[in-house]
C-alpha cells in the first residue's frame, strides 16, 4: 500500500499564514481531502479535492496541489486553529484508503 | 441533519469479540459506502474497512483481516463491524464515515463521534 507523509508538527504565530504539506506518489491520480481533529472530538472535513471547502468551513482554509504534495493553507490562524490535521486520498496501489501521519499544529 | 452514531465500544479481554454498529440519519444511506476508521490513543488516524453501498463489496486493512468483517443493513440504515480474536493493539476509538467520491475526489463526510474499544486483561 501506499504512504502519504505530512510533518508531525507545525506552529504558526496568531494571525499569519501556515501552509500544512501532505506528500504521497496517490496524490499524482488522486486529490487529497483535508480533516481537522480537535482534542477529544471526531474528525471534520476541512478541506477536499481542487480547493472546496464544506458549508461553515472558514474560507482562511484552501488547498493546493502540486505534483504528489498537497498543501493545507490557512491564511490568518486564528488560536481556534490549533488542532490536529490529516490527509487523506484513496491508494493509487490498491484502489482503497490512506492517510497521512497527521500535523499537530500550534497557533502561537 | 445528516448524522452519524456509533454504539457498542468498551472493555473487553484479548481474545473475545465485541461488535460495533453505526445508525445513519439525514441521508439515504443505501446510496454510499461507508468505512470504519480507528485511532489509538495519541496516535493518528487509521482506516480499517470499506463497504460499498449495495455491501456487494468489502475490503479490510491487512492489520484486521480475518478477524474483522463489516456489514450493512440498508433497511435500517445501520453499519457494522464485528471484530473477532481482539488484541491489546485493537485499542482505539473507532470511527464510522460516509465516503463521499466524485471522480479522483475521495472525502470522509461525516464522521461519526467515535466508540472507544478497550481490550484488556
Amino acid at each position: 500500500s501506499s504512504e502519504l507523509t505530512q510533518d508531525p508538527a507545525v506552529s504558526v504565530a496568531l494571525g499569519q499564514t501556515v501552509r500544512i504539506t501532505c506528500q504521497g506518489d496517490s496524490l499524482t491520480n488522486y486529490y487529497a481531502s483535508w480533516y481537522q481533529q480537535k482534542p477529544g472530538q471526531a474528525p471534520v472535513l476541512v478541506i477536499y479535492g481542487k480547493n472546496n471547502r464544506p458549508s461553515g468551513i472558514p474560507d482562511r482554509f484552501s488547498g493546493s496541489t502540486s505534483g504528489n504534495t498537497a498543501s493545507l493553507t490557512i491564511t490568518g490562524a486564528q488560536a481556534e486553529d490549533e488542532a490536529d490535521y490529516y490527509c487523506n486520498s484513496r491508494d493509487s496501489s490498491n484502489g482503497l484508503v490512506v492517510f497521512g501521519g497527521g500535523t499537530k499544529l500550534t497557533v502561537l | 441533519q445528516v448524522q452519524l452514531v456509533e454504539s457498542g465500544g468498551g472493555v473487553v479481554q484479548p481474545g473475545r469479540s465485541l461488535r460495533l454498529s453505526c445508525a445513519a440519519s439525514g441521508f439515504t444511506f443505501s446510496s454510499y459506502a461507508m468505512h470504519w476508521v480507528r485511532q489509538a490513543p495519541g496516535k493518528g488516524l487509521e482506516w480499517v474497512a470499506v463497504i460499498t453501498y449495495d455491501g456487494s463489496n468489502k475490503y479490510s486493512a491487512d492489520s484486521v483481516k480475518g478477524r474483522f468483517t463489516i456489514s450493512r443493513d440498508n433497511s435500517k440504515n445501520t453499519l457494522s463491524l464485528q471484530m473477532n480474536s481482539l488484541r491489546v493493539e485493537d485499542t482505539a476509538v473507532y470511527y464510522c464515515a460516509r465516503e463521499v467520491t466524485v471522480d479522483t475526489v475521495m472525502r470522509f463526510d461525516p464522521w461519526g463521534q467515535g466508540t472507544l474499544v478497550t481490550v484488556s486483561s
